[in-house]
């Protein structure tokens, strides 16, 4: 079945714990994304990646860092979260070539720092 | 820079209304506009595209029309059911050199009751 995986899916820790959240596509895709979501704000890009070993900012990519070494990986890594990250955060793929931009969504990371 | 503005929500509706979700974008060029679907403790799924001016998406009774003029793609459906409760993200894609950027809008929540 062709998903997008996260884990963990849930994930509670103090202030200044350093953490992953590991995301992982088996479609193949060249482009993957870091999202939050967080009430009244929508989805905002953290971070993007068009291919393995070339990444971006997206629109919050404070705090956070992302590494692509395997075209099917893309993990998140708080170096030392802080609780205004606690949030609801999405995985997404696309591949390169369509004539839109249709993305394949995880089924979500829900962050506490406390 | 580019950006999404929805209706304010939250929206209830009783099973077999009209819904209306509108949605307005700013962005240079010509953007692709999406709708994505949220049901609850899900990913986000593609409801509907378009993908230039006067173009109507549409899937599972849902429907929206690309109108450059009024910068919009507000979202409709003729009847609304229990199972259409969920998140509606409005949504634009620059193409280009953000090919691998979705720009969201806040959300709507709707509740359909029986």
């Amino acid at each position: 079945e062709a998903q997008v995986t996260q884990n963990p899916r849930y994930l509670i820790t103090v202030t200044g714990k350093k953490l992953t959240v590991t995301c992982s596509q088996n479609m193949n895709h060249e482009y993957m994304s870091w999202y939050r979501q967080d009430p009244g704000l929508g989805l905002r890009q953290i971070y993007y990646s068009m291919n393995v070993e070339v990444t971006d900012k997206g629109d919050v990519p404070e705090g956070y860092k992302v590494s692509r070494k395997e075209k099917r990986n893309f993990p998140l890594i708080l170096e030392s979260p802080s609780p205004n990250q606690t949030s609801l955060y999405f995985c997404a793929s696309t591949p390169r070539g369509l004539d839109y931009n249709e993305q394949f969504f995880g089924p979500g990371t829900r962050l506490t720092v406390l | 820079g580019n950006s999404v503005t929805q209706m304010e929500g939250p929206v209830t509706l009783s099973e077999e209304a009209f819904l209306t979700i509108n949605c307005t974008y700013t962005a240079t060029g010509y953007p692709s506009l999406f709708w994505y679907v949220q049901y609850p403790g899900e990913g986000l799924q593609l409801l509907l595209k378009a993908t230039k001016a006067d173009d109507k998406g549409s899937n599972k009774g849902f429907e929206a029309t690309y109108r450059k003029e009024t910068t919009s793609f507000h979202l409709e459906k003729g009847s609304v059911q229990v199972s259409d409760s969920a998140v509606y993200f409005c949504a634009l894609s620059a193409g280009g050199t953000s090919y691998g950027k979705l720009t969201f809008g806040q959300g709507t929540i709707l509740t359909v009751h029986p």
